[in-house]
């Protein structure tokens, strides 16, 4: 079955440089979910969409962005990195509604050196 | 707002031992429950999930888990584990809402299980 696909797998940046990373949700899914996970830490909701429209804000901050698009892919840029933004970031996706399984892809692990 | 606490961040057992991973949560409103396991440098893969009906619910690699209303419990079990269950595992909680969208799921701080020979 297709799962959510990420891409890049690995990405590495120097400091205030810009990242973008892309997230493929499973077809058929609305909804997509960005999450950061910082080294032995446990994944940090930072933006959501559904029906690409922005539905759902946590911990993210001003320097990022993110979108859906109209073939529901979503990205999210990332600018002015800092060394903290080093972080494996999750992108998921359901079908919308309550109680639909959230499925996760591999995620994409951005270095920032 | 919902919260998930794992009790234990690291869990030592050898191999073909039981293991219990413990998690309790706080919701004001009704949630649907799920354990995620990390194995090294990989992503986040379902176990199991509760979203109704009976209280034990099975999951994958022999895992099972038990939602306990009154104590807000979601207890993660297996009778016999092996070394490649040695993973990270996190417990999550999402809310019931009644609209579609803007749900979010909150992780627990994770368990590491590291099972020895």
């Amino acid at each position: 079955a297709a799962g959510v696909i990420q891409s890049p797998r690995h990405l590495i940046k120097e400091k205030r440089e810009t990242a973008t990373l892309k997230c493929y949700p499973i077809p058929r899914h609305d909804t997509v979910y960005w999450y950061q996970q910082g080294p032995g830490q446990d994944p940090q909701f930072l933006i959501s969409f559904y029906e690409k429209m922005q539905s759902d804000k946590g911990s993210i901050p001003d320097r990022f962005s993110a979108q859906q698009f109209s073939d529901y892919h979503s990205e999210l840029n990332m600018s002015s990195l800092e060394l903290g933004d080093s972080a494996l970031y999750f992108c998921a996706s359901s079908s919308g509604g309550s109680g639909n399984t959230i499925y996760f892809g591999e995620g994409s692990w951005l270095t920032v050196v | 707002a919902q919260s998930v606490t794992q009790l234990d961040s690291q869990v030592p057992v050898f191999e073909e031992a039981p293991v219990e991973l413990r998690c309790n949560y706080s919701s004001s409103v009704s949630v649907y429950l799920f354990w995620y396991v990390q194995y090294p440098n990989q992503g986040l893969q379902l176990l199991l999930k509760y979203l109704s009906g009976s209280t034990l619910v099975k999951g994958i690699n022999g895992f099972e888990a038990e939602f306990n209303k009154s104590q807000t419990s979601f207890h993660l079990r297996k009778p016999s584990v092996h070394i490649s269950d040695t993973a990270e595992y996190f417990c999550a909680v999402l809310p019931v809402l009644l609209t579609g969208g803007g749900n979010k799921l909150t992780f627990g701080t994770g368990t590491q299980l590291k099972v020895e020979l």
